[in-house]
């Protein structure tokens, strides 16, 4: 199986901040590699596909870039409600497998 | 408005069984593959298993901690897709969610989820 880590699996930053999360891949998986932001409680929600496509109807502020092995998604101008927990997923080879999340706070 | 509504989790002893359901709506049931997450309580998104359309021979994929016990199928004309689960173990519980991936005619990708459902694994 493909392992994806995340990194880092929790951090702390002010509104208005810009933020990078990084997924690291395994093994080379070209741009098969999705992100979900999911808030306590409530299902995961898409944000971005292939690496670097947005999901229709998430805000710009959100983007994703990489390819290969290395991938990171990045958040701008923090607000309040990107408060929530951020996923990878690689879909390249079965089984599809997530990254083990990072933990985002807005101080 | 596209939908996914997951029913069915329930309490259940080890070793049972449980079908859960998995209803769409808003969109061309048929041409899309769905996809089985679960979420155990305060833990990762974990994906369990996949099946494709009818264009796809309805293929299925399985994660190794439940392939040979669980089984996806689906059944078009009720706009409904199945996750079967035997022989369940303690480590089967949490919230199972539902998500659609489609290539043909319109490409899109994990972005409509049903709300989950709990199954509960307990004696």
């Amino acid at each position: 199986d493909i392992q994806m880590t995340q990194s880092p699996s929790s951090l702390s930053a002010s509104v208005g901040d810009r933020v990078t999360i990084t997924c690291r891949a395994s093994q080379g998986i070209s741009s098969y590699l999705a992100w979900f932001q999911q808030k306590p409680g409530k299902a995961p929600k898409s944000l971005i596909y292939a690496a670097s496509s947005l999901q229709s109807g998430v805000p710009s502020k959100f983007s994703g870039s990489g390819s290969g092995t290395d991938f990171t998604l990045t958040i701008s101008s923090l607000q309040p409600e990107d408060s929530a927990t951020y996923y990878c997923l690689q879909y390249n080879n079965f089984p599809y497998t997530f990254g083990q999340g990072t933990k985002l706070e807005i101080k | 408005e596209v939908q996914l509504v997951e029913s069915g989790g329930v309490l259940v002893q080890p070793g049972g069984s449980l079908k859960l359901s998995c209803a769409a709506s808003g969109f061309t049931f048929g041409d899309s593959g769905i996809h089985w997450v679960r979420q155990a309580s305060g833990k990762g998104l974990e994906w369990i298993g996949r099946i494709r359309s009818k264009g796809y021979s309805y293929a299925t994929e399985y994660s190794v901690s439940v392939k040979g016990r669980f089984t996806i199928s689906r059944d078009d004309p009720k706009n409904t897709a199945y996750l079967q689960m035997n022989n369940l173990r303690t480590d089967d519980t949490a919230v199972y969610y539902c998500t659609r991936h489609g290539t043909l005619p319109d490409y899109y990708f994990m972005d409509v989820w049903g709300r989950g459902t709990t199954v509960t694994v307990s004696s």
